[in-house]
């Protein structure tokens, strides 16, 4: 149980264009999922929170114009990359707080952002 | 303020021979505890939780991790380390005050050498 997808694993785009990221809960609902991108080498760095029909609660330095955030459903949040550069290549990790207590996140297997 | 220490880039271990990967936290209240294991271009894997209770938890794969609250540590380990047990591990803590923000250390890298 409490397994975590993301579509796509992988994407190349081009500058400029605007790239969306699925996570699904695939056998539990989740009111709350996470956003996370991870630079090469380094930690997870919490982008937003969102909650199931409200708007996603973005940490400080984070866009939310670029980096939109939908969660239109208790089983499915997107990520738009809007206008992507170079520089928002990345590895994107969202995950959804579990069932019975919500002490525990599980994470979507990530999706490799590269943008040329 | 939340914060998670894992004062060792990477640790080397025979193996066979038992491992332990690091962890401090910082925060207010009491605390929320987990350990994730991440294997290369994938997302992370749960693999244990302190939330109160027994000290000692115990979780997948052969893993335990002890929460001390005096030196606000909560150590991971294993009593003999597997080849596959090689990768990328976080430890990560979240206040019980509220909220869901969990706050993930910057990773211990675990090589494991037969």
């Amino acid at each position: 149980g409490a397994v975590v997808s993301q579509h796509p694993s992988r994407v190349i785009c081009k500058s400029g264009t605007s790239v969306k990221i699925e996570c699904r809960s695939l056998d539990f609902q989740a009111t709350t999922m996470f956003w996370y991108r991870q630079f090469p080498k380094q930690s997870l760095m919490l982008m937003a929170t969102s909650n199931e029909g409200s708007k996603a609660t973005y940490e400080q330095g984070v866009e939310k114009d670029k980096f939109l955030i939908n969660h239109a459903s208790l089983t499915l949040s997107t990520l738009t990359v809007t206008s992507a550069h170079p520089e928002d290549s990345s590895f994107y990790i969202c995950s959804a707080l579990g069932q019975g207590g919500a002490e525990t996140q599980y994470f979507g297997p990530g999706t490799r952002l590269l943008v040329l | 303020a939340q914060s998670v220490a894992q004062p060792e880039d990477q640790v080397n271990v025979a193996e066979g021979n038992p491992l332990t990967v690091k962890c401090t936290y910082s925060v207010s209240g009491n605390p929320y505890l987990f350990w994730y294991v991440q294997y290369p271009n994938r997302g992370l894997q749960f693999l244990l939780k302190y939330i109160t209770g027994d000290n000692l938890v115990k979780g997948s794969y052969g893993f335990e991790a002890e929460f001390n609250k005096s030196q606000t540590s909560f150590h991971l380990k294993k009593p003999s380390a597997l080849v596959s047990d090689s990768a990328l591990y976080f430890c990560a803590v979240r206040a019980n005050t509220g909220g869901f923000k969990t706050i993930f250390g910057a990773g211990t890298r675990l090589f494991v050498k037969a």
